[in-house]
């Protein structure tokens, strides 16, 4: 089955940039979508079709891909970044989901 | 403002069969794909499946032969069925609203802890 690879944690000190990656074999023909999610709450979807930001996520999160392998940037991390996030994508007409980085703002 | 509620018992015994509904105001089911994520404590994201009004559906490899969605759209409802449940299947089951785009999902409810338990 299809599998989105994303490491387990990522570490940033605040102001600095975080990138968090993910890969996976259909990655480059498949647009990839992100989503942060913070202790008991639901996921927001901060990045999709790539690189597009929804309305109300701020413009320090951004989206790229390059061949196999997209990557969610937030510039000038502040605190309250600090939180898991996912990346997800189709695969035919089904969703998968990568496990998540826990990115933590020392 | 579009707001999805789940509902549903959070207490479901092995064998037996997970129900749940998903309420929706602010938006009309009948112009989005819906559907159901789910998360064990402490655990990632997994899709469970997606629904169309027009009785399109598409469900995980994984629950295939377990997984029904349906909907109503006189109450703007869409549910689960989930049957044959063991104590794999207790997560945080949420609803939420495939976009526009049709590759992300933009609205999700709140969640509902379902505990599959004797």
């Amino acid at each position: 089955s299809y599998e989105l690879t994303q490491p387990p944690s990522v570490s940033v000190s605040p102001g600095q940039t975080a990138s968090i990656t993910c890969s996976g074999d259909k990655l480059g023909d498949n647009y990839a979508c992100w989503y942060q999610q913070k202790p008991g709450q639901s996921p927001v979807l901060v990045i999709y079709q790539d690189n597009k930001r929804p309305s109300g996520i701020p413009e320090r999160f951004s989206g790229s891909t390059s061949g196999n392998t997209a990557t969610l940037t937030i510039s000038g991390t502040q605190a309250m970044d600090e939180a898991d996030y996912y990346c997800q994508a189709w695969d035919s007409s089904t969703v998968v989901f990568g496990g998540g980085t826990k990115l933590t703002v020392l | 403002q579009v707001q999805l509620q789940e509902s549903g018992p959070g207490l479901v015994k092995p064998s037996e069969t997970l129900s749940l509904t998903c309420s929706v105001s602010g938006a009309s089911i009948s112009s989005y794909y819906w559907s159901w994520i789910r998360q064990p404590a402490g655990k990632g994201l997994e899709w469970t499946g997606r629904m169309y009004i027009r009785g399109s559906t598409n469900y995980n490899p994984s629950l295939r032969s377990r997984i029904t969605m349906s909907v109503d759209t006189s109450k703007n409802q869409f549910s689960l069925k989930l049957t044959s449940v063991t104590a794999a299947d207790t997560a945080v089951y949420y609803c939420v609203r495939q976009d526009s785009s049709g590759y992300g999902f933009d609205y999700w409810g709140q969640g509902i802890l379902v505990t599959v338990s004797s």
